[in-house]
């Protein structure tokens, strides 16, 4: 079984649509959690860190729920700039990645 | 930017050769993590160096190899090329490692192709 698991979509949504991603994870000894924003070619760029207590930074929104094994991402009011890949990480000192999920935000 | 720097960008090899890929962390990071991306596939990790020694390894077979140096440059070493190892090598750095993933910041990958 991979560490970390997340649907690799496509998504392809609205412009101003909410849009959530879920990624679960199966080693119960992860400790830190990120999401990654990943546009074609290009490398991964950190978007945000995951806490137990969420995270929220403008129109993203991170939870984590550790009983149940998965980290979340919301983006809010999507916009065009928000296509790209979102990748979650994962793990206890050192990081897995899920295959990551892609979103197009569609005028 | 982030800082992390990787050479060369891209890299074209022959099935059976050798080849040293090259990264250098962000000022202040300790740690160098090593990632494999295949095409339309998220970052698959190879292994870790924190001070120098490696710290993690994922489930890559022994012709991968690395060094971490006093300045926490790092080295990517792979032998006897396959053509399953045409990809995008990522290195990322974080200022540390131990039971927490400190945030890890990557570079932007050298991009190898073997025929």
């Amino acid at each position: 079984r991979k560490e970390v698991e997340q649907d690799p979509g496509p998504f392809n949504v609205p412009e101003g649509a909410t849009v959530a991603f879920n990624c679960t994870y199966s080693n119960s000894a992860s400790q830190s959690f990120f999401w990654y924003r990943q546009d074609c070619r290009k490398e991964p760029k950190l978007l945000m860190s995951v806490y137990s207590s969420g995270n929220e930074d403008g129109r993203f929104t991170a939870q984590l729920n550790r009983a149940s094994q998965y980290i979340s991402l919301l983006i809010r009011d999507s916009k065009l700039s928000d296509s790209a890949t979102y990748l979650c990480g994962g793990g206890a000192n050192n990081l897995f990645f899920g295959t990551g999920t892609r979103l197009t935000v569609i005028p | 930017e982030t800082g992390v720097t990787q050479s060369p960008t891209h890299l074209i090899k022959t099935r059976g050769q050798q080849v040293t890929l090259r990264c250098s962390s962000q000022s202040g990071h300790n740690t160098v993590s090593w990632y494999q991306q295949a095409l339309g596939q998220g970052p698959q990790f190879i292994f870790q160096y924190y001070r120098e020694e490696e710290n993690g390894r994922g489930n890559f077979p022994p012709r991968f190899s690395g060094l971490q140096f006093p300045n926490y440059s790092s080295e990517l070493n792979v032998n006897a090329l396959e053509l399953d190892d045409s990809a995008l090598y990522l290195c990322a750095s974080s200022l540390g490692s131990g039971v927490l993933s400190y945030e890890q910041y990557f570079g932007p990958g050298t991009r190898l192709t073997v025929t």
